[in-house]
C-alpha cells in the first residue's frame, strides 16, 4: 500500500473549518484514500473514503486532487469534540488491512 | 451488541505469564482484525480473519502471539510468556465484507489495555 504523509499537528478555532492535508504521491489506480480518527482513549472511527471523486457525508468532505497525489479532509464546522488524531490511509481494492501512520493531531480550541 | 466488544478492558500481568484477550465482533461481520497500539503511535496491524481462517497474519511479531476464531465470530488473541514490551492497547475491529476496499469499513472496539510488569 502507498505511504502517506501528514503534518504532525494542527490547531483550529471552534466553529471554523478544519482542513487536514495528506500527501500520497505514490498512490496507484486501484487504491482508495481512507480517513479515520481516534479520540483519546477510544478506538479509531471511520470518517470517509474515496477513489477519485470528491466525497461528502454527515461528518466531513474529502477533496482528492485530480492527479490523486494528495487529498484534504474538511470538517466544515469544527467543535471541541473533533479534537483527535486523524489518520489518512491508502488502501487497495483487495487490501484487507488498514496500515496506519502517525496521523495528525488536531486540536480544536475555543 | 451494537458495536465491537473487547474484554477485559484492562489487564495487568507479570512478565512470563500467559494472557488471553477476547473480541466479540458486530453480528454478521465476516472479517475480524487485531491491532496493537503503543502510546503516541498509530495502530499496528497484527492479524486478519476472514471467517474462521487467518487470511493475513503477517503482523504477528513472533510465535508468542497467536489468535483464533474457531466459529467465525468471537476471536481470542493469546500471548504466551509475556514481556514488558508487550504492554500496549490491543484493538479489535470487524467489517461486513473483507477484501473489498469500497465496502470494507472497519468498526473498532474500545480496546484492551495490557500492562506487563
Amino acid at each position: 500500500d502507498a505511504k502517506t504523509t501528514q503534518p504532525t499537528s494542527m490547531d483550529c478555532a471552534e466553529g471554523r473549518a478544519a482542513n487536514l492535508p495528506c500527501n500520497h504521491s505514490t498512490i496507484s489506480g486501484n487504491e482508495y484514500v481512507y480517513w479515520y480518527r481516534q479520540i483519546h482513549s477510544q478506538g479509531p472511527q471511520y470518517i470517509i473514503h474515496g477513489l477519485k471523486n470528491n466525497e461528502t457525508n454527515e461528518m466531513a468532505s474529502l477533496i482528492i486532487t485530480e492527479d490523486r497525489k494528495s487529498s484534504t479532509l474538511i470538517l466544515p464546522h469544527a467543535t471541541l469534540r473533533d479534537t483527535a488524531v486523524y489518520y489518512c490511509i491508502v488502501r487497495d481494492w483487495y487490501g484487507n488491512k488498514l496500515v496506519f501512520g502517525a496521523g495528525t493531531i488536531l486540536r480544536v480550541k475555543s | 451488541g451494537a458495536g465491537v466488544s473487547q474484554t477485559p478492558s484492562n489487564k495487568v500481568t507479570e512478565k512470563g505469564k500467559y494472557v488471553e484477550l477476547r473480541c466479540d465482533p458486530i453480528s454478521g461481520h465476516t472479517a475480524l482484525y487485531w491491532y496493537r497500539q503503543s502510546l503516541g503511535q498509530g495502530p499496528e496491524f497484527l492479524i486478519y480473519f476472514q471467517g474462521t481462517g487467518a487470511a493475513d497474519d503477517s503482523g504477528l511479531p513472533n510465535d508468542r502471539f497467536f489468535a483464533v476464531r474457531p466459529e467465525g465470530s468471537v476471536s481470542t488473541l493469546k500471548i504466551q510468556r509475556t514481556e514488558r514490551g508487550d504492554s500496549a492497547m490491543y484493538l479489535c475491529a470487524s467489517s461486513l465484507i473483507g477484501g473489498r476496499a469500497g465496502g470494507g469499513e472497519l468498526f473498532f472496539g474500545e480496546g484492551s489495555r495490557l500492562t506487563v510488569l
